[in-house]
């Protein structure tokens, strides 16, 4: 199994550009994490999905940040406008079973607003 | 992907001894509980669970130990190698949900 994938591992773009960061979970997972990791605020969850449906997006710093997940296989974070403060590794994880138990990371995606 | 916060606490060994690396959680209706280590530019990795009906697990040179009545969870590594040094987090999942809430975690240096 090739694990969590994550595109692009690394995101350079200016202050105002759309981003968008993919995330390819493990085959046959039902729950899908969008987090995001800083230096001053640690490893945040901000969005999952189970069965493709969002759970609890209660952690999406605001309107600018999106998610879908329009199939079992595939997720988006989107990030429009981007800005400075939205730099971070951003993971995304996927796990099996009702209880959601043990998450699988992906590499993450490095992302830098300039 | 680095990790760290800015004051992140770091427990320094020697090859070869024990760590123990403390977490102190705050939802007492949390039932679950992961250890999970990262590497420099990697994500977090899955060491070992418990729940909450359990006060000790044992794996492969580790355990976890879980103490309810004052919300703390400890990570025990035994005979510590280079390659353990990492990040630690805990994380703690309340009853009912999916999600996990981390804490700020330690990094692990083990000095040969």
């Amino acid at each position: 199994d090739a694990g969590v994938i994550q595109s692009p591992r690394h995101e350079v773009t200016e202050m105002g550009q759309e981003v968008t960061l993919r995330c390819k979970p493990i085959s046959g997972h039902n729950s899908l994490f969008w987090y995001r990791q800083t230096m001053m605020r640690g490893l945040e969850l901000l969005i999952y999905f189970n069965n493709n449906v969002p759970i609890d997006d209660s952690g999406m710093p605001e309107d600018r940040f999106s998610a879908k997940m329009p199939n079992a296989s595939f997720s988006t974070l989107k990030i429009q406008p981007s800005e400075p403060r939205d730099s971070a590794v951003y993971f995304c994880a996927s796990s099996l079973g009702r209880e959601g138990k043990e998450q699988f990371f992906g590499p993450g995606t490095r992302l830098t607003v300039l | 992907g680095e990790s760290v916060g800015l004051h992140l606490p770091t427990l320094s060994v020697q090859e070869g001894d024990n760590s123990i690396i403390n977490c102190a959680y705050s939802n007492s209706a949390s039932d679950y509980f992961i250890w999970y280590k990262q590497e420099s530019g990697k994500g977090p990795q899955f060491i070992i669970d418990i729940r909450s009906n359990m006060d000790k697990r044992q794996g492969q040179r580790v355990t976890v130990l879980l103490n309810k009545t004052v919300k703390h969870l400890s990570l025990q590594i035994a005979a510590t190698q280079p390659g353990d040094s990492a990040v630690y987090f805990c994380a703690e999942r309340a009853m009912g949900r999916r999600a996990l809430t981390f804490g700020s975690g330690t990094r692990l240096q083990v000095q040969p």
